[in-house]
């Protein structure tokens, strides 16, 4: 079967840096995506991973390892609205999206 | 820009009782559309996608059923309600042919079936 998986909940400290983890089992893959999700609120974009390596975004950057069937989303200086839950999703081979549960970050002053 | 509404936010109905969701996407042409439903501590679930008006695919076998009947309008429906039912749903849309292009989610509905 088709399978997500990513922690539950982590607190990091507000100016410090997290590491969230996504393990992977897919038929096929066409890319890894990240979300972020305030409670109550719609999922939005943060990153699109299809090729290995780590891609930057300002404070956001995500890391790819296909062989490995892996990814983190690194948070760096982190900020109080960063608490959220932090999806992860795999296109398969059909280019359906497979959803991990989300990881809920908590950030303490 | 492109928008995307959804209505109602919030929505509390008795068990047996009908159901209708609607989302509205503003700003862009044919796109693809999706229902999702979300559960506390499981990921999003795939409900019904379409990729053109009365176009339907369904993903999952329930009492639930989708309609498109214009471009930009994709409804969720429900004859008779179960306390199953209970959820989270998200409408979200892609640009048609961007099999792997960002999704735009709706606010979501918060449906609670007593």
């Amino acid at each position: 079967g088709q399978n997500i998986d990513q922690p539950t909940e982590m607190t990091a400290t507000e100016g410090a840096i997290v590491q969230i983890n996504c393990t992977y089992q897919t038929s096929g893959f066409n890319g890894l995506f990240w979300y972020q999700q305030h409670a109550g609120e719609a999922p939005t974009f943060l990153s699109y991973n299809v090729l290995d390596g780590l891609e930057e975004k300002g404070r956001f950057s995500s890391f790819l390892s296909r062989s490995k069937g892996y990814s983190y989303l690194l948070l760096k200086e982190l900020q109080m609205k960063d608490s959220a839950s932090y999806l992860c999703a795999v296109m398969d081979s059909n280019y359906q999206l497979i959803w991990g549960a989300g990881t809920k970050l908590i950030i303490k002053p | 820009s492109q928008t995307i509404h959804q209505w109602p936010a919030t929505l509390v109905q008795p068990v047996g009782s009908p159901l209708s969701l609607e989302c509205t996407v503003e700003g862009t042409s044919n796109p693809n559309l999706y229902w999702y439903r979300q559960a506390a501590g499981r990921g999003l679930q795939l409900l019904f996608y379409s990729v053109g008006i009365g176009q339907i695919s369904s993903e999952v076998p329930q009492n639930l059923s989708a309609s498109r009947p214009q471009d930009r309008q994709f409804i969720l429906s429900s004859k008779k309600l179960l306390l199953s039912d209970s959820g989270f749903y998200l409408c979200a849309w892609r640009l048609a042919g961007e099999d792997t292009g960002e999704l735009f989610f709706g606010e979501g509905s918060r449906l609670t079936v007593l």
